[in-house]
């Protein structure tokens, strides 16, 4: 089975900050990486997919990259409806979703 | 529009078996590419993916959940339904349905786009 590993697992961030998410897998998944974004009592949202791919819809601020095992989704400039929990999921072999970064105002 | 929405009881007992049905419109499961997963969430806990079923009735399960789990499908009535054995307390968590990604140029992924708004299952005695 593919592990999902995601760090921070939170982090404190203000309006405006650049912030990046990073993502590893267990071993190599090519590029079946999504990224999902999940506020409190609400189903979560399709960002980003297949590694870089930005999702219709959603604002260009969000991007992703990488390959292989090691990921990152980045925020380039922190909105107020920003602050939520984000996930990252593989496709490669099954599915599995990484554990979670919770990101809070600083 | 696609929309999916999840039912099912609220409330099993230990051991038993859980059935979830999840309605859609919008889309049609006999289409070529498109599938419906199960994803599910303990409270305060992270989504764990559980199941998937494809138009052409492929269908994959969680490896650590697979043999408590089916998955079907009825593309007449537009619903896929899960069902769980074995039911336990420390399955009680928010069951979504949602819809395989689609993109705009007409590829498929193994991403869910949209979600329906989830239900919540208590496993107590």
């Amino acid at each position: 089975d593919i592990q999902m590993t995601q760090s921070p697992s939170s982090l404190s961030a203000s309006v405006g900050d650049r912030v990046t998410i990073t993502c590893r897998a267990s071993q190599s998944i090519s590029s079946y990486l999504n990224w999902y974004q999940q506020k409190p009592g609400k189903a979560p949202k399709l960002l980003i997919y297949a590694a870089s791919s930005l999702q219709s819809g959603v604002p260009s601020r969000f991007s992703g990259s990488g390959s292989g095992t090691d990921f990152t989704l980045t925020i380039s400039s922190l909105q107020p409806e920003d602050f939520a929990t984000y996930y990252c999921q593989q496709s490669y072999s099954m599915n599995t979703f990484g554990p979670g970064t919770k990101v809070d105002i600083k | 529009q696609i929309t999916l929405k999840e039912s099912g009881p609220t409330l099993v007992k230990p051991t038993q078996t859980l059935t979830l049905t999840c309605t859609f419109s919008g889309f049609s499961l006999s289409t070529s590419g498109v599938g419906v997963g199960w994803i599910r969430q303990p409270p305060g806990k992270a989504l764990e993916w559980l199941a998937l079923i494809y138009w052409n009735d492929d269908k994959r399960y969680s490896p650590s959940l697979k043999s408590r789990l089916t998955i079907t499908k009825d593309t007449s009535k537009n619903q896929v339904v899960l069902t769980m054995t074995n039911m336990d307390p420390v399955d009680t968590a928010t069951y979504y349905c949602a819809h395989r990604l689609e993109d705009d140029y007409g590829d498929y992924y193994d991403a869910f786009d949209i979600w329906g708004q989830g239900t919540m299952v208590t496993v107590s005695s």
